[in-house]
């Protein structure tokens, strides 16, 4: 089954300690990109990679890290959580940069 | 501010009516492409319109798309409880930047 997968789906962490949150693609897309989704504000893209070893900051990168050493894998760092990174994060990935994404089923951090 | 831009923000109707959203944009576009959020989870895709193209149909959901204008619309005609969710335009932008607004909330009632 094609489909997009993301670890964990729900932490609850303290404010400086690393974590990964890791996310995996079957459908061997290129593009592969991490989002937030806030109340109010709708989808906000953090990284993307449009393939192994590019990456490209999007809208709201502070705070966060990607690698893309794998096509399968874009993994989402968060070297020192803050509390204004509590969020629902969303990875998707796609053919490449232009067509429809694939999301997976989100993972909801709690920094407290 | 955000590329994409939805309105309304929330929208309520009843079973059988059609439901229309509209999204405005800044900058020039690739394509324009609507998601589905069911609450809490990962985005669903619906339909993609490409920069030069201005309606495009996908079973009970029309779509059309005013360059000149910035702005795209989302109609789904007779729709059901099951149509309740939230949809959101995304731009996708010619460098690989894809934009999403900040959605429509439709509720649909039985």
């Amino acid at each position: 089954e094609a489909q997009v997968t993301q670890n964990p789906r729900y932490l609850i962490t303290v404010t400086g300690k690393k974590l990964t949150v890791t996310c995996s693609q079957n459908m061997n897309h290129e593009y592969m990109s991490w989002y937030r989704q806030d109340p109010g504000l709708g989808l906000r893209q953090i990284y993307y990679s449009m393939n192994v070893e590019v990456t490209d900051k999007g809208d709201v990168p502070e705070g966060y890290k990607v690698s893309r050493k794998e096509k399968r894998n874009f993994p989402l760092i968060l070297e020192s959580p803050s509390p204004n990174q509590t969020s629902l994060y969303f990875c998707a990935s796609s053919l490449d940069r232009h067509q429809p994404q694939h999301f997976g089923d989100g993972t909801r951090l709690s920094i407290l | 501010s955000q590329q994409g831009e939805e309105d309304p923000q929330a929208l309520s109707i009843q079973e059988g009516e059609n439901a229309t959203m509209n999204c405005s944009y800044k900058t020039s576009i690739n394509n324009l492409q609507w998601y589905r959020q069911n609450s809490g989870r990962g985005l669903v895709h619906l339909i993609l319109i490409r920069s030069n193209e201005r309606e495009k149909h996908s079973g009970r959901l029309r779509v059309t798309l005013d360059t000149s204008k910035k702005s795209s619309s989302l109609l789904i005609t007779a729709s059901r409880a099951a149509d309740t969710a939230s949809y959101f335009c995304a731009t996708a932008l010619y460098g690989g930047q894809l934009t999403f607004g900040s959605g429509t909330q439709l509720t649909v009632l039985p």
